[in-house]
């Protein structure tokens, strides 16, 4: 079975500044996707990227990047330019990619932005 | 396009009593989920469905908990009856077939007194 691991319940970072959260997990496949989704205080589950394990490439999306390590299992998620809409909880997810698989989660890391 | 629908947005219950949560996914998506996700957790899937199929329901408390799709559109999630535990958020999200993201309503917070 897969795992997820946030180690970071909380994190805060200085509005403009730059943070990063991170994230490990553990399984056996070799094919999967792996995500960070923001879910602000109106709990919808919003995501903000996506990156698939057979890419080598880091995923990008404007101000939001991730360091994926294959390898070392960790897929950590740098904010840049961090604004006050960036404040929720953010969650590291996998799924594999075999079918539409349901996501694995971890268990969250409070992001909170200091004006 | 509209998104996910989850109704209702809140519910307050007492125990032993029944409840039951609907969603409407996004048009064309055959896939559906139903997680749950208790207070500073990450959602956990209770039920996946691929059209009207149940195709994973390992995780669901059948003694209490069950959900149905008819004609694999909307859905149902019941639980019946209720326990202090089930306090949680439920949330549900639809897919397209091959498609890599799942698509999140905002849930209904159901709190059992």
């Amino acid at each position: 079975a897969q795992t997820v691991t946030q180690s970071q319940p909380e994190m805060s970072v200085q509005e403009a500044e730059t943070v990063t959260l991170s994230c490990t997990y553990d399984t056996s496949e070799s094919d999967y996707y792996l995500f960070w989704y923001k879910q602000p205080p109106s709990r919808q589950m919003i995501l903000v990227i996506r990156q698939e394990a057979y890419k080598q490439q880091n995923a990008t999306e404007n101000r939001f990047s991730v360091n994926f390590q294959k390898a070392a299992k960790s897929f950590s998620l740098k904010i840049s330019d961090s604004q006050l809409g960036d404040a929720a909880m953010y969650f590291c997810a996998y799924r594999s990619n075999f079918g539409n698989e349901k996501l694995t989660f971890g268990t969250g890391t409070r992001l909170t932005i200091i004006p | 396009e509209a998104g996910v629908v989850q109704s209702p947005r809140y519910k307050i219950i007492e125990k032993k009593q029944p409840v039951a949560f609907w969603c409407n996914p996004i048009s064309g998506h055959n896939t559906l989920y139903w997680y749950l996700q208790n207070l500073g957790q990450g959602p956990e899937l209770l039920i996946r469905y691929e059209n009207e199929e149940a195709v994973d329901d390992s995780q669901l408390p059948k003694d209490r908990f069950s959900a149905e799709r008819l004609k694999g559109v909307d859905s149902t999630l019941k639980i019946q009856p209720a326990e202090l535990g089930d306090s949680a958020v439920y949330l549900c999200a639809s897919s397209p077939t091959g498609g890599t993201e799942a698509f999140f309503g905002q849930g209904t917070r159901l709190t059992v007194v």
